[in-house]
């Protein structure tokens, strides 16, 4: 059991603008920022987004993200067959005193 | 180019203790940021094992606090993982990585490719 709680899976067609949802706590989203990672098949996670919505340097920018109380998304415009991957969304828990993992989405590009 | 290895066993018998090693090129380790242990067993998501911080500050997760050390060997450019009594809920990739940011340098902006660690008899 995740303390941020994510879709298992989503998809999407080529081209479409999916969301994945990110749910938490007044301990955690609601009171620090979020970072979402992207692990494709048989690979170490990425860095994809920082600080709920900063993108670090080569992510393109079809990728955003945003957080809304104790909840943030992401969101991939322009859907592209490279994109199916999973998708963690992470943030620190005060009550925890660490940082926590949502579960991971798997995103299908169909 | 900020690069990190995983090395250690791949095996580990049922109550001994893990030892993972984490070699920093291309950045000193003392150069300030958060150095990461990360874990995922097989078809699972991604567990945040600790972090530390100048060698001195360290953070670990509260389902592991009691069995986990993570260290730094400066002279190396290196940082340790040791997790004792494990058992085979333990076994996983284990993934180093650099942290950066706010709480425990919760932005992994740089990790390893990953070592998978069995523990089994």
């Amino acid at each position: 059991q995740s303390v941020l709680t994510q879709p298992p899976s989503a998809s999407g067609t080529p081209g479409q603008r999916v969301t994945i949802s990110c749910s938490g706590s007044s301990s955690n989203i609601g009171s620090n920022t979020v970072n979402w990672y992207q692990q494709l098949p048989g690979t170490a996670p990425k860095f994809l987004i920082y600080s709920n919505n900063q993108r670090p340097s080569g992510v393109p920018d079809r990728f955003s993200g945003s957080k809304s109380g104790t909840s943030a998304s992401l969101a991939i415009s322009g859907l592209q067959s490279e994109d199916e991957a999973d998708y963690y969304c992470a943030a620190w828990d005060d009550s925890l005193n660490g940082v926590m993992f949502g579960g991971g989405t798997k995103l299908t590009v169909l | 180019q900020v690069q990190l290895q995983e090395s250690g066993p791949g095996l580990v018998k049922p109550s001994e203790t893990l030892s993972l090693t984490c070699t920093v090129s291309g950045f000193s380790i003392t150069s300030g940021y958060y150095w990461v242990w990360l874990r995922q067993p097989p078809g699972k998501g991604l567990e945040w094992i600790g972090s530390v911080y100048h060698s001195e500050n360290t953070y670990y997760n509260p389902s592991l606090k009691s069995r986990v050390t993570i260290s730094v060997d400066t002279s190396k450019n290196q940082f340790s993982l040791t997790l004792s009594s494990v058992t085979a809920a333990d076994t996983a990739v284990y993934y180093c990585a650099r942290g950066d940011g706010g709480y425990g340098g919760d932005q992994f902006d740089y990790w390893g490719q990953g070592t998978l660690v069995t523990v089994s008899s």
